[in-house]
């Protein structure tokens, strides 16, 4: 299987501050297929991207995704109070299981 | 709007079954799949398996093959999830999530996740 590899596990920035943070698979990801979720304590995960850079319904456009093959990335290009989260990324290709990245913390520094 | 609704937290003891349930809400329940995922609390996400809620094709990990099984209602709109031989490892929150279509049987991301039920084994 797929394995995710998150950078970094905590991201310490200000509101305002741009975020990138990466995902790096194990080999090469299938018609890009990734996704990025975002979860805030006690909620579950959201959808923010799929297919590596599509943001998904309602996902305001400072989200956004980038990469092919084996590196991937998400940008939040202002953050706001509300995007201080846990990210996670995930593989849902043609691999035998479903895999996710071990997550990314954005906290307010 | 389109929602899915967990059944509540459980406690059971290591050997025990659980079963988890899913009521779907605001989408026709028969043309998409559900997934099951796992967060254990150490926060890792895992997934276990999926369900094309049309015709009941599963497909499971291969980590849970034998322990796990998925099944549906239509009538109901809803998907049920049991593990079995619980173990302390098993503590988790268990979450269903709707894939984006069964054209592409499981490999489908996730656009709307359920509550959530928190199980724990011990």
């Amino acid at each position: 299987e797929i394995v995710l590899t998150q950078s970094p596990g905590t991201l310490s920035l200000s509101p305002g501050e741009r975020a990138t943070l990466s995902c790096r698979a194990s080999q090469s990801v299938d018609n890009s297929y990734l996704a990025w979720y975002q979860q805030q304590p006690g909620q579950a995960p959201r959808l923010l991207i799929y297919g590596a850079s599509s943001r998904a319904t309602g996902i305001p456009d400072r989200f956004s995704g980038s990469g092919s093959g084996t590196d991937f990335a998400l940008t939040i290009s202002r953050l706001e109070p509300e995007d201080f989260a846990m990210y996670y990324c995930h593989h849902y290709g043609t691999s035998p299981a479903l895999t996710f990245g071990g997550g990314t913390k954005v906290e307010i520094k | 709007q389109v929602q899915l609704v967990q059944s509540g937290a459980e406690v059971k003891k290591p050997g025990a079954s659980m079963r988890v349930s899913c009521e779907a809400s605001g989408y026709t329940f028969t043309n998409y799949g559900i997934h099951w995922v796992r967060q254990d609390p150490g926060q890792r996400l895992e997934w276990m398996g999926w369900i094309n809620a049309g015709n009941g094709d599963t497909e499971y990990s291969q980590k849970f093959q034998g322990r796990v099984t998925i099944t549906r209602d239509p009538s109901a709109s809803t998907a049920y999830m049991e593990l079995r031989s619980l173990r302390s490892e098993d503590t988790a929150v268990y979450y269903c999530a709707k894939t984006i279509s069964v054209v592409t049987g499981h490999y489908s991301y996730m656009d709307v996740w359920g509550t959530g039920t928190r199980v724990t084994v011990s």
